[in-house]
């Protein structure tokens, strides 16, 4: 199957410096690309929609100018953490389908555990 | 995507089956309905999905009601590794462009 890969898997950060963060699609083009963030013991949460050649979307309540996303090709996105703090902590997951079509499965990466210090 | 409600959840016995119950009374007629799970410190994983007919794979069966109001996720034989969060998610017709809206699913406890 399609295999979806997020790198790393866990990041250790002091507070203030930034963090990128990987999300490839390893056989198939993502034109859009999902990255969610999850809190201990709580669900996935959407924090923005990446376009390939043009500019993400944010969810409401999600910092754009912290989470900055990059969708420069077909098969990467990143998303960069900027000035981190502890409160930034979380599990982010990144996500792609091979269509828009609402039957078409979504692949999750594996996460990434950010920790910041 | 519409909503849908789930047990916090559930506990079963190693190789016992397993039905994940999902209610989605606001589901309309082009919704798809997906079942995704995700084991501890994993993002998630596919499990199933379909729209109006049952649906079968190597995972599990997805038993959809006949008003669609409702549906159930099978896992035939549960084993410890099937231990997970399992979330229904409803994929609507209009939004196949749009992140997936997580609710906080079932917590699927298997007893060896």
């Amino acid at each position: 199957g399609a295999v979806v890969s997020q790198h790393p898997s866990w990041v250790i950060c002091k507070s203030g410096t930034s963090v990128k963060i990987e999300c490839r699609s390893l056989d198939f083009q993502a034109t859009t690309m999902f990255w969610y963030r999850q809190f201990p013991k709580q669900s996935l949460m959407l924090m923005a929609t990446s376009n390939e050649g043009s500019k993400a979307t944010y969810e409401q309540g999600v910092e754009k100018d912290k989470f900055l996303i990059n969708h420069a090709s077909l098969t990467l996105s990143t998303l960069t953490v900027t000035s981190a703090h502890p409160e930034d902590s979380s599990f982010y997951i990144c996500s792609a389908r091979r269509s828009i079509y609402p039957q078409e499965l979504a692949f999750f990466g594996q996460g990434t555990r950010l920790t910041v210090v | 995507d519409a909503k849908t409600t789930q047990p916090n959840s559930m506990e079963s016995n190693e190789e016992e089956p397993v039905h994940l119950p999902c209610n989605h009374s606001t589901i309309s007629g082009t919704d798809y309905i997906h079942w995704y799970r995700q084991l501890p410190s994993q993002g998630p994983e596919y499990v199933i999905h379909g729209l109006t007919s049952n649906v079968n794979n190597r995972m599990a069966s997805l038993a959809i009601a006949e008003d669609r109001k409702s549906s159930t996720l099978i896992l035939h034989r549960a084993t410890l590794r099937d231990a997970a969060v399992y979330y229904c998610i409803l994929v609507y017709s209009g939004g196949g462009a749009d992140g997936l809206t997580f609710g906080k699913g079932t917590h699927l406890i298997i007893q060896p």
